[in-house]
């Protein structure tokens, strides 16, 4: 069976500080990969979408970016962070079909 | 702007009572929906999904319906349990233009709470 994970689970990291949150996934095959980010009380924002290895889709401009250096592994980064980083981090995976399964999250503050 | 919404924020029910929860879109170009279950502190669950060329669809003690004519989504969950209690989110594929396009648009989510 399918499992993903995501780490760390909770993050403190001061304002400009750099940043690197990573997902794998296990159990499958050239999956599609996903970062959402989730205000407090809110829906979920899609960030990034990536089909393929070193194929990453950015849906909004903001301070973060993406890599995905292996199949199965989705990285999201900052150089820099700030305030309104602060948020959870979601990362999903899906294949064959459009319904997507998402990992624990990572519970980022950014102070 | 097109969006998925819903009709109510909150919902509190009795345990043992069947909710429905509501959610409107307004892409007439989107192709499949889905339902979430999202507890606090986790991810989203997968709950159930349908795709445009159904009305209805349904699984263990949920049933989410369809209504294309008024742009309307609904997911029904029968004898509602205390652990039912969380966040339900519907969300949509709005069609490809193009190439593949496995993204989805999540509404802003119902808090479902059941009360023993």
């Amino acid at each position: 069976s399918q499992t993903i994970h995501q780490w760390p689970a909770t993050l403190v990291q001061p304002v400009g500080s750099p940043l690197s949150l990573e997902c794998t996934v296990e159990g499958t095959s050239n999956p599609n990969l996903y970062w959402y980010r989730q205000a407090a009380g809110r829906g979920l924002q899609l960030l990034f979408y990536s089909v393929g290895i070193g194929q990453i889709s950015s849906e909004v401009p903001q301070n973060l970016s993406a890599s995905r250096p292996q199949d199965r592994q989705f990285i999201l980064s900052s150089k820099k962070l700030l305030l309104s980083d602060s948020g959870f981090y979601l990362c999903a995976w899906s294949v064959r079909g459009y319904e997507q399964y998402f990992g624990p999250g990572t519970r980022l503050t950014v102070t | 702007g097109e969006s998925v919404g819903l009709h109510l924020p909150t919902l509190s029910v009795q345990e043992g009572d069947n909710s429905i929860i509501n959610c409107a879109y307004s892409n007439s170009a989107s192709d499949y929906f889905i339902w979430y279950k999202q507890e606090s502190g986790k991810g989203p669950q997968f709950i159930i999904d349908i795709r445009s060329n159904m009305d209805k669809r349904q699984g263990q003690r949920v049933t989410v319906l369809l209504n294309k004519t008024v742009k309307h989504l609904s997911l029904q969950i029968a004898a509602t349990q205390p652990g039912d209690s969380a966040v339900y989110f519907c969300a949509e594929n709005r069609g490809s233009s193009g190439g593949s396009n496995y993204k989805l648009t999540f509404g802003k989510g119902t808090l479902l709470t059941v009360n023993p």
